[in-house]
């Protein structure tokens, strides 16, 4: 069975600050596919990314950016200079070798004070 | 080009009447996923289809709960009866399917409520 846990329910921060969603999973597949996915206050859910299980390569866009570690099994997210914008529901997500379905991790609601 | 089309986005029904989600998945998008978002539960998949033809409908919650998908750019699910337990937000989501881990595009989602 596959499995996201997304351990941290709710993070406040003031705008400017970085902030770090955690992500970790499990599966027994070898081969896999790690996403992230923003739900703005309107609802939607916006893609963000999607990481293969055989590259192990942070990635960076903007102020956002994924750091993937294969051995800890984890998938964190970093929000540089936080903007009151950045303020949603985050998910991480997993999908395994075989068939489309995607696990979800329970959230992360990010709060972006002024 | 128009993403996710789902309607009506918003449904407040009584309980015991039918309720049918509809859902437009991106053109040239062969795979379309039906979720579930309660506070509860999180985001649960409850039915996806490749081609047109279920493949995984292990999330349906029970019989009352149905999906069809009668060609490649047009899907519903029902609900019959509805019990205010059903009340969420029900999200369709389209992807590029088969083999390919192509990240799913979702839809503006229905929100159900069911007095």
């Amino acid at each position: 069975a596959q499995k996201v846990t997304q351990a941290q329910t709710e993070i406040s921060v003031v705008e400017k600050e970085d902030v770090t969603l955690d992500c970790v999973y499990e599966t027994r597949d070898t081969t896999y596919y790690l996403f992230w996915y923003k739900q703005p206050p309107s609802g939607e859910l916006v893609f963000l990314i999607r990481r293969n299980s055989f590259d192990e390569q942070n990635e960076i866009s903007g102020r956002y950016s994924w750091n993937f570690q294969k051995s800890t099994s984890s998938f964190n997210f970093t929000i540089t200079a936080s903007q009151v914008v950045d303020s949603a529901v985050y998910f991480c997500a997993l999908r395994g070798a075989a068939g489309n379905k995607l696990t979800f991790g329970g959230g992360t609601r990010v709060l972006v004070k002024p | 080009d128009a993403g996710v089309i789902q309607s009506p986005r918003h449904e407040v029904t009584e309980m015991g009447q039918e309720v049918t989600l509809r859902c437009k998945p991106i053109s040239g998008h062969n795979s379309l996923f039906w979720y579930r978002q309660t506070m509860m539960r999180g985001l649960e998949l409850l039915i996806y289809f490749n081609n047109n033809v279920p493949i995984d409908d292990s999330g349906m919650p029970e019989d009352r709960f149905s999906a069809k998908m009668p060609n490649a750019s047009f899907s519903t699910l029902k609900i019959q009866p509805s019990e205010p337990r059903d009340s969420a937000v029900y999200f369709c989501a389209s992807s590029l399917g088969g083999l390919n881990p192509n990240e799913q595009f979702f839809g503006p989602g229905t929100r159900l409520t069911v007095l």
